[in-house]
């Protein structure tokens, strides 16, 4: 089946320092999405692509559609302690469905 | 707005209980999903309503876990008997079908011991 993986698995940075992770799979998309999820609550939305070569950003967080469209980075800019969380890639489900498959996550630690 | 609304937030129970787990959606949003958060697996998809009819249910883990969405605002997610292998958080979202933005909840940590 279609499987994301997320590299790194955990990240530990100190306040200030920019932040990238990224996305892979054997499979072609024509959306990608990153969540992050704070801790004891739902992942939320952060950004969504819907073309190949995509730029988009949100705030200090820009997200990318690479080119193969097997592939998403995110970056984050001059992260705060308020971007700890686990950041999720995910993608449509073959079918046409609605069904999103989900990565495992990459767990951001930031040290004030 | 209230967002998604899932009760309990915690529930504590013992092997061979029921478990039901509830949901309300957004307004307005005509698809719902259950999903299983573990460390090991992370997050699955467990089944899926459009319009309050199931759709897909593959994700279910085996019989005694069953969905309901009998009406366009409320949907239950039962387990019985429950076993400690059910121990996770059940995330329910909801999605207006456009663009695949779901908005999650914020999960039932369920605890079976």
């Amino acid at each position: 089946g279609q499987q994301l993986n997320q590299s790194p698995q955990s990240m530990f940075i100190q306040e200030g320092e920019d932040v990238s992770m990224n996305c892979t799979s054997s499979s072609i998309f024509n959306t990608w999405l990153w969540y992050k999820q704070d801790p004891g609550e739902g992942p939320v939305l952060l950004i969504a692509l819907y073309k190949a070569g995509e730029l988009t950003s949100n705030g200090r967080l820009t997200a990318q559609f690479g080119i193969t469209r097997k592939d998403s980075f995110l970056n984050i800019s001059a992260s705060i302690p308020s971007d700890v969380g686990i950041y999720f890639c995910a993608a449509p489900a073959q079918g046409g469905s609605e069904k999103l498959v989900f990565g495992k996550g990459t767990k951001l630690t930031v040290n004030p | 707005d209230a967002g998604v609304i899932q009760s309990p937030r915690h529930e504590v129970t013992e092997m061979g209980q029921e478990v039901t787990l509830r949901c309300k959606p957004i307004s307005g949003h005509n698809s719902l999903f259950w999903y299983r958060q573990t460390m090991m697996r992370g997050l699955e998809l467990l089944i899926y309503f459009n319009n309050n009819v199931p759709i897909d249910d593959s994700g279910m883990p085996e019989d005694r876990f069953s969905a309901k969405m009998p009406n366009a605002s409320f949907s239950t997610l039962k387990i019985q008997p429950s076993e400690p292998r059910d121990s996770a958080v059940y995330f329910c979202a909801s999605s207006s079908g456009t663009h695949y933005g779901y908005t999650f909840g914020s999960g039932t940590r369920l605890t079976v011991v």
